[in-house]
């Protein structure tokens, strides 16, 4: 079974730029997640998404950042203008369901993003 | 107060030892605890996933919930230098268990064959 797939693994950038990030979820998965890990720090969710409605967008800087799940399936998260606080590591996963009974999501192995 | 705890490290034990993390927490509605390990720039995985308190064992790994006093530990027993990762506890309290995850700031353990 493919995992979750993400592009790009680096990404190095100026502040006021912008950068996108995609994701492929694993076959089939209903819901899709955006974390942020800063480094030493655990996963923050910034968005949440079940098929391509927005379940939980309630941590995403809506000024500075967007999400979008077209068609249900793959998922882009943009910054712009990207700011030096935006230097961090974005995961996205996702699970079968909303609500998933086992507590399991499905982890890519993430954008690092730097921000100079 | 941060809803949820954990010490960095790092923890350096030797290979073999008992290996014992841990995670407090201050939300008493959380009421679903998972343990996530995380190998150097790779994503998260799932270790161990509980709902009640008490413990649960998954071959070296045991992890224990006490609800009463907002505490939540992994075990590793028989360490070994592969067990060498960042171990993220988290918790939710939503219906299920997959959304609304709060992680701790996760524990870099050194296993030192």
């Amino acid at each position: 079974e493919a995992g979750v797939a993400q592009s790009p693994r680096y990404k190095i950038i100026e502040k006021r730029q912008s950068v996108a990030f995609w994701c492929n979820p694993i076959s089939g998965h209903a819901t899709l997640y955006w974390y942020q890990q800063i480094l030493g720090q655990g996963p923050k969710l910034l968005i949440q998404f079940q098929n391509n409605g927005v379940v939980d967008d309630s941590q995403l800087p809506k000024d500075r950042f967007s999400a979008e799940r077209l068609k249900g399936v793959d998922s882009t998260l943009k910054i712009q203008p990207a700011k030096l606080e935006d230097s961090a590591v974005y995961l996205c996963a996702s699970s079968w369901t909303s609500g998933s009974d086992t507590g399991e999501l499905f982890f890519g192995e993430g954008s690092r993003l730097t921000v100079l | 107060q941060k809803e949820v705890e954990q010490d960095p490290g790092p923890l350096s034990v030797p290979e073999g030892a008992i290996v014992s993390l841990n995670c407090t927490y201050s939300n008493s509605a959380f009421q679903y605890f998972m343990w996530y390990r995380q190998y150097s720039r790779k994503g998260p995985e799932l270790l161990m996933y509980t709902y009640s308190s008490g413990n649960k064992e998954d071959g070296r790994f045991t992890a224990q919930v006490d609800k009463s006093s907002k505490y939540i530990s992994l075990f590793i027993r028989d360490s070994q230098p592969s067990d060498s990762a960042t171990y993220l506890c988290a918790m939710t309290y939503s219906g299920g268990g997959a959304d609304g995850l709060t992680f701790g700031k996760g524990t870099h353990l050194i296993i030192q064959p």
